[in-house]
This record gives structure tokens, sequence and C-alpha cells, in this order.
């Protein structure tokens, strides 16, 4: 069965810390990876993910992927309030016509 | 401002009774999901839609019934079968997938409570 796990599913750190979130998977003809941020409301699209080895970097956030080993990690560095949030990861495998699984989230807690 | 617009954004339903939560989409994506979201879970697919008049089921579709009769809309019944309906629902939208890899993008949810 398919699956992808995160981990830690929380996390509280202060203000300026690096964080780093991880996602494992076992998906059967894997396509693609996705990290979303969710604050109340809608999760909002981060990175996508299909090679490995290749960092994608948006501001203080940065995402990689390691098709080997089956997973990902999303670093945050200078964390800010504004970080808190659940970080979802995603996977799509080949021939699913877009479905993804999703893991349970990591709840990341900034605190000033 | 293209988007993925939810309707109502909170709704009640009494015992016995079918409610329909709306999304409405203006990106002109072909593809439409619905997702139910748990505490402390990830999301699960309840339908999805790649073109109109045609859906799937998806892990968790019992109890639960969809239309797709225009390109922007996807409508979810969540009918009296459906006996745990307390949740948020997420409606997503994309760029048909294949062959394309695009990413979904969401609505902002309805939270659905039993009376």
């Amino acid at each position: 069965e398919d699956k992808v796990v995160q981990s830690p599913l929380s996390l509280v750190v202060h203000e300026g810390d690096t964080v780093t979130l991880n996602c494992s998977y076992e998906v059967t003809n894997f396509r693609s990876l996705l990290w979303y941020k969710q604050e109340k409301k809608a999760p909002t699209f981060l990175f996508m993910l299909t090679s490995s080895g290749i960092e994608k970097k948006s501001g203080r956030l940065s995402s990689i992927l390691d098709k080997k080993e089956l997973f990902s990690i999303l670093n945050i560095t200078a964390t800010q309030t504004g970080d808190s949030a659940v970080y979802l990861c995603a996977v799509e495998a080949r021939g699913s016509q877009g479905n993804l699984i999703f893991g349970k989230g990591t709840k990341l807690s900034v605190k000033p | 401002d293209g988007g993925i617009t939810q309707s109502p954004k909170y709704l009640f339903r009494k015992e016995g009774q079918n409610v329909t939560l709306s999304c409405e989409q203006n990106l002109n994506h072909d593809a439409m999901y619905w997702y139910r979201q748990d505490p402390g879970q990830g999301l699960r697919l309840i339908y999805y839609s790649q073109i109109v008049n045609d859906f799937q089921k998806g892990d968790i579709a019992e109890g639960y019934s969809v239309s797709r009769e225009k390109k922007e809309s996807f409508p979810l019944t969540v009918t009296s079968a459906q006996k745990n309906p307390t949740a948020f629902y997420l409606c997503a939208s994309s760029i048909v997938p294949e062959p394309k890899n695009q990413p979904q993008h969401f609505g902002d949810g309805t939270r659905l409570s039993i009376l």
C-alpha cells in the first residue's frame, strides 16, 4: 500500500532556529513529491520535486529529494513566527491521474 | 483574481440531512478534487474529476456524491449515509496532470459539523 510518513509530527522552536522536516514515502511508480504549507485554511504550494539531488530554494525555505532512499527534507533557516503552520508532504504516482497521497503533516510552532 | 472559492466556510448538518458544499474555480483547470481532513490526519481523497461529466471515487467515497456539469464547478454532497461527516473539506484543482506535471491548488475549505 502506498504511504507517506512525516516526522516529527510536531515541533516547537524559537525564532532564528533552523529546522528540518522529514518525509519518507513508499509508492509504486513515483512521479513527484510536493510540499505544502497550511496555516488556518488552504494549503499553499511550496515545492514540487521530481529529480534526486536537485535542491529547490525559495527564500529561507529549501527542499531536496532522495529517490534512492525514498525521502525528502524541507529546511527552514532563520525561522520566524510567521513560519508557524502545518507542513504537508504529498506524493504522486505515475498513472494516478494526479491523485496525491498525503502524510499527516508536521505542526511547526515558532516562539518569539 | 483567479482562484478557488469554497462555500460556505462553516456548515452544520442535522441527523439524516444531506448537505452540499460548493467549489468554484476560475483558473480554467480541467481537474478538480475533494479531500477530507480530520484533526491530526493528512488529507484523504473523496472524489476527483478530470473532465466535465466524468468523475471517479477516491479512497473514502462512501457517503458522498459529486457532479461535474460545468468545468468551473465541482459540488460535493455529504449524504445521510456518511455517519461521521464532521471534518474540514478541501477542494483543489489543477491542469490535467498527464503528461504535464503541475501542483494542485486549494480553496479555503468548508468546516462541517453535526448538530
